[in-house]
């Protein structure tokens, strides 16, 4: 199991500013994944951070918008620069533990943070 | 497009009664999740379903993953106020490295 510190738990921004959210994992973990998620609906991810090397993007998502930090195996920074009302979300951290060969896995996930632009 | 779709969208009942939820695909898993969010935290792993077929229990609920390892049901008998929260289903294709989400169901039980 993973239990995940994200910080802060909620900030309300100027538009045109950037906020940088931290998350801590109390284990060392290879992948960390940072997602946006609307009140009430579904999550969508942003990008995948390994440590060691550059994250990885998904459609839709870009470094100058949303860069993020890896510096070690239990920590990663997501920022979201330049920010408009459109960013207001909730944007969430999450780890995976997977057991070989039964592809059971559990995600873990920090407690969101609420960010809204005005 | 979403890869998992989730049906219904939004439902509310009243306690005790019957309920279930669906999470279709078109593409294949090797596994399968339902997770359940409650306002102000993250999902919270509910089950894992990896073999076609398989029926786990949970108390009162009962989750089914599909033959084809497509699709999965929740089922949730004499539903509670405490059920009240944000399903996720959320499924593992093989060689990928991320979960992908269900569109989600918002669940309310009415006293």
């Amino acid at each position: 199991s993973a239990v995940i510190s994200q910080k802060p738990s909620r900030d309300i921004c100027q538009r045109g500013t950037s906020l940088t959210i931290q998350c801590q994992v109390d284990s060392q973990v290879t992948m960390m994944f940072w997602y946006r998620q609307q009140p009430g609906q579904s999550l969508t991810l942003i990008a995948t951070a390994n440590q060691g090397s550059e994250a990885t993007y998904e459609s839709g998502f870009v470094i100058d918008k949303f860069p993020i930090s890896r510096p070690n195996l239990t920590f990663s920074t997501l920022t979201v620069s330049n920010m408009s009302p459109e960013d207001s979300s909730i944007y969430l951290c999450s780890v995976e533990d997977r057991w070989y060969p039964r592809s059971d896995t559990e995600a873990f996930f920090g407690q969101g943070t609420r960010l809204t632009v005005v | 497009t979403q890869l998992l779709e989730q049906s219904p969208q939004f439902l509310s009942i009243q306690e005790g009664e019957n309920l279930t939820v669906y999470c279709n695909s078109s593409s294949v898993f090797s596994s399968l999740q339902w997770y359940r969010q409650e306002p102000g935290e993250g999902p919270v792993l509910l089950v894992t379903v990896v073999t076609g077929g398989e029926v786990k229990k949970l108390k009162r609920l009962t989750f089914q993953f599909g033959d084809a390892r497509k699709d999965s049901s929740l089922h949730i008998t004499a539903a509670q106020t405490g059920d009240t929260g944000l399903y996720l289903c959320a499924g593992l294709k093989t060689g990928a490295n991320n979960l992908f989400f269900g569109t989600g169901t918002r669940l309310t039980v009415i006293p």
